[in-house]
This record gives structure tokens, sequence and C-alpha cells, in this order.
């Protein structure tokens, strides 16, 4: 199994809301990452973890909050977002050992705010 | 800090032609990985090539091929004879390595399209 899978695939929300973005991968990979790519730009780093404790934050706002319950399990929790938040996150994962390989990424998920 | 240089922002060629996607890359790190990932519309990143620092053979899978130059700091990536399957945003990236885990640091991404 080589595959990470994020869910939901799309999501509208209002400025007001709560949700999370859940992100889960059975490769043993200990090292998860989140990414946000805005249209027609690269994807950009915002959160690792590795071993389950987070390890960079690219000075997300807060609102932005990650959270890590286990190995296999990577979460993204938002709240009061901006409408320039919304974007297509993506997570991945590496082995997180000194043996470098390439990153997994997920389908991502589509965030519409309004 | 580290940046990686795609110059190409659209290209467009009919099917069966080659193509080479430009990438050029800076970095004071001796040790370093290059990757070049397939973004179709779905949106999933997709895996095609990772390259480290000290290996400079170039390589070549089916239609796909990579000529990577360090006197350079060039890995540029060639389809030959493209196919319309082949239409995406190509992106070249680099790797920071940072203890167990990586910062991928990706360049603006080609975004090809094939005609048939």
């Amino acid at each position: 199994d080589t595959e990470v899978t994020q869910t939901p695939k799309h999501l509208v929300m209002g400025m007001t809301n709560k949700k999370s973005l859940k992100c889960e991968q059975h490769m043993g990979h200990r090292a998860m990452y989140w990414y946000k790519q805005k249209a027609k730009k690269p994807p950009e780093l915002m959160f690792v973890y590795s071993y389950e404790k987070l390890s960079i934050n690219e000075s997300v706002p807060s609102r932005f909050s990650p959270e890590c319950p286990n190995s296999s399990l990577l979460n993204l929790h938002l709240h009061a977002l901006q409408p320039e938040d919304s974007a297509l996150y993506l997570c991945a994962s590496t082995t997180g050992s000194v043996v470098k390989t390439e990153a997994f990424f997920g389908q991502g998920t589509r965030l519409t705010v309004v | 800090a580290q940046k990686v240089t795609q110059a190409q922002t659209e290209i467009s060629v009919v099917e069966k032609e080659d193509v080479t996607l430009d990438c050029v890359y800076e970095t004071r790190d001796t040790t370093y990985y290059l990757f070049w990932y397939k973004q179709p519309p779905s949106g999933e990143l997709v895996f095609l090539i990772r390259r480290n620092s000290f290996d400079e053979q170039n390589e070549i899978s089916g239609r796909y091929s990579w000529n990577f130059q360090k006197s350079t700091s060039s890995f540029n990536f060639t389809i030959t004879a493209s196919q319309v399957v082949d239409s995406a945003v190509y992106f070249c990236a680099l790797s920071e390595p940072q203890g167990g885990s990586e910062k991928l640091v990706f360049g603006k991404g080609t975004k090809l399209t094939v005609n048939p």
C-alpha cells in the first residue's frame, strides 16, 4: 500500500465554521507533512510532524491547528478561516529515516472558504 | 536560501514531439536531493524521479529521461514522443533534509499541454 488518503476531497466552509482535514497512510512512514497550494502556484510547506512530534511550523496562522494522533494519522483543524485560505491542501509522508526517499502525496482537499 | 527556478511557465506541443522541461536550482548544501513531480488536473503530486547530489548519472525511464549537471546546477527533464496523457503541471523540487524529515522547495511549475 503506497497510498496517502485524504478526506474530504472537497470542503466548503463559512468563516465561522470549524472543520478538520484528515490524512492517513499505512506505509510505516514516520514523517508527515501539510502543504498548501494556491491556484497556479507551487505547494508551500505548512507543518511537519516527525515521529508524531511537530518539528516544523512555517509561521502558519493559529487558525490552522495540526494534530498527529498516531504515526498513521495527521489532521488539520480549521477555525475562523478567511476567503484567502481557499486552496488545495496536500498531505504527504516520507520514511522519516536518514535514508531519504521521495514524498508520497495524497490527492488533496480542495477547500473553499465563503 | 534554497531556490528552484523553472523558467518555462507553459509549453504547448503536438503529440509525438519531444519536449524538455528546464530546472535550475540554488543551494549551499553539499548533500541535497532533487525531484520531479507531475500534477495532473486531479491534484495529486505523482513522484517521477529522485536524484541525490552525488549521483550525476543521467537516467532514462521509458519515454522519460533526466539530465543532471552539477556544473550548471540544472536538472532537466525530457519527454520523448509526447502523448496527450503527459499533459499536466510538472514541478521540479529540491529537498532540504532537516533531521529525519525533509522540506521540499518547489519551482513554480511548468504547465505542459500536449495536443492531439
